[in-house]
C-alpha cells in the first residue's frame, strides 16, 4: 500500500463504547497528525507527533487518547464520547522540520458517529 | 483567534474558465507556509500547491497558481481552465514558524458548471 491509510472508515458507536482508529503511513515520514473536521467548522488539529513523541494536544478531552508506537502508526483511541464528537477524523504524516515547506499528506478519513 | 480566513462557502464556474479562491491570513511570524488542499467527496485531502513566506515568485502547479500578496496577507488560489472534476471543497491552510502547528480555513465549495 501507499500513501496514507485509515481504518476503518467508517464507525458507529455508542456513548458507553470502546473503539480505536488506526492510521498508517508508507511515506517514510516521521511525523504524524490527528485532525477533526467538522460541518461548517475549520479543521481542528488534535495532536502531533514527531519522532514517536507527542509534541502537540491542543486542548483536546481525555476521552481522545493518541498513541504512536512507531514512526509509521498512529492510532487515536475512544473512551465516553459524546454525540458532539460525531465528526471526519483525518490522520496525516509529513517529516517533522522546522522548514515550513514540509506538507502534509492526508489518508481518507475515519467517518465517526456517536449515538 | 482564527488565523486562516475564506469569506466565499461557495463558487461557481463555467468550464474552462478561470476561477479564484480567496484566503487571507494571520501571523506574526517571519517564516511560515502557505497551502491549499482540494477535498472531494470522498473525504481526502490532496495537496495542490505550496508558497513560503520568503518566496518572493508565486507558487504554480499545473493549472493551479497562488496569488501571494504578503502585505495584503492574502494567498488566493486561481484555477486556469477549469474541470469538472475540480468540483471539491478547497481548503487554505498555514504552516506556522514552529513547524507543528497548521491552520485551516473553512473552506470554498466550488461547482464546476458544463
Amino acid at each position: 500500500e501507499t500513501g496514507v491509510t485509515q481504518t476503518p472508515r467508517h464507525l458507529v458507536m455508542g456513548m458507553t463504547n470502546k473503539k480505536s482508529l488506526k492510521c498508517e503511513q508508507h511515506l517514510g515520514h516521521n511525523a504524524m497528525y490527528w485532525y477533526k473536521q467538522s460541518a461548517k467548522k475549520p479543521l481542528e488539529l488534535m495532536f502531533v507527533y514527531n519522532f514517536k513523541e507527542q509534541t502537540e494536544n491542543n486542548s483536546v478531552p481525555s476521552r481522545f487518547s493518541p498513541e504512536c508506537p512507531n514512526s509509521s502508526h498512529l492510532f487515536l483511541h475512544l473512551h465516553t464520547l459524546q454525540p458532539e464528537d460525531s465528526a471526519l477524523y483525518l490522520c496525516a504524516s509529513s517529516q517533522a522540520s522546522l522548514r515550513t515547506q514540509e506538507t502534509q499528506y492526508f489518508g481518507p478519513g475515519t467517518r465517526l458517529l456517536v449515538l | 483567534a482564527q488565523k486562516i480566513t475564506q469569506t466565499q462557502p461557495g463558487m461557481f464556474v463555467q468550464e474552462k474558465e478561470a476561477v479564484t479562491l480567496d484566503c487571507t491570513y494571520d501571523t506574526s511570524d517571519q517564516s511560515y507556509g502557505l497551502f491549499w488542499y482540494k477535498q472531494p467527496s470522498s473525504g481526502e485531502m490532496i495537496f495542490l500547491i505550496y508558497q513560503g513566506s520568503y518566496d518572493e515568485q508565486n507558487a504554480t502547479e499545473g493549472r493551479y497558481s497562488l496569488n501571494f500578496q504578503k502585505a495584503r496577507k492574502s494567498a488566493n488560489l486561481v484555477i486556469s481552465a477549469s474541470q469538472l472534476g475540480d468540483s471539491a471543497m478547497y481548503f487554505c491552510a498555514m504552516r506556522d514558524g514552529t513547524g507543528n502547528q497548521f491552520y485551516f480555513g473553512t473552506g470554498t465549495s466550488l461547482t464546476v458548471i458544463p
